[in-house]
């Protein structure tokens, strides 16, 4: 069965730097991964939709990257700023298209 | 952002009662989906839709019906609500083949059963 799993849970760095989220999956059989982020008491955004047969997807200040044979994708977040505080989950589609999905990082960006 | 409305944003209900909640939306996409989401559980696929009358079960369909007879509507009901499905429900949107392409969450709606 697929699991997806996100580290850290949470995270807190200073304005102006780098990040790189992590998301592990047990099972390199799948489609799309896709990132969003869910700001408090809100709906999902999303964020970047990576395709199975692509390497990585770039919008603005994010780049997402997928390596299906390592079962890992990465979102880095380039100068970070404090309206990038909030959670983002990753979620990707198996074999069956069903959306399965990480717990969530927490990011808190400080100022 | 993605045309999609849920209706209503917030509801207070009575155990037993039945409830209903609507997705509209104005894509046209082929796919849509009901989910929940609650503490320590994260987002739990209820039931979804790959057409007009053409519906499947999810993770966690007990307690729950859908309906769509219109490509811009997906209804869900809660047959007699309880208090275990006091939850923020979100209704998405994908198109593609299978539906793996990007999904788009509607606002969402805070149900409380008392």
């Amino acid at each position: 069965k697929q699991e997806v799993t996100q580290i850290p849970a949470a995270l807190s760095v200073p304005e102006g730097e780098n990040l790189v989220l992590n998301c592990s999956f047990t099972d390199s059989a799948i489609y799309n991964l896709q990132w969003f982020r869910q700001d408090p008491g809100k709906g999902l955004t999303s964020l970047l939709l990576i395709q199975s047969s692509q390497r990585e997807q770039t919008s603005g200040r994010l780049n997402a990257s997928l390596d299906k044979s390592s079962g890992r994708s990465t979102l880095y977040i380039a100068a970070s700023q404090p309206g990038d505080s909030a959670t983002y989950l990753c979620a990707l589609w198996d074999s069956n298209y069903q959306l399965i999905w990480g717990a969530g990082t927490k990011l808190i960006i400080k100022p | 952002d993605a045309g999609i409305t849920q209706s209503p944003r917030h509801k207070v209900t009575e155990t037993g009662t039945p409830v209903t909640l609507r997705c509209h939306q104005t894509e046209n996409h082929r796919y849509m989906y009901w989910y929940r989401q609650d503490p320590g559980h994260g987002l739990r696929l209820i039931h979804y839709s790959y057409g007009v009358k053409d519906t499947d079960k999810g993770e966690v369909s007990d307690g729950y019906s859908v309906s769509r007879s219109k490509t811009e509507d997906f209804l869900l009901t809660l047959e007699s609500a309880t208090s275990s499905q006091t939850s923020v429900y979100f209704c998405a949107i994908s198109g593609g083949s299978g539906g793996s392409d990007t999904q788009y969450f509607g606002p969402g709606t805070r149900l409380t059963v008392l």
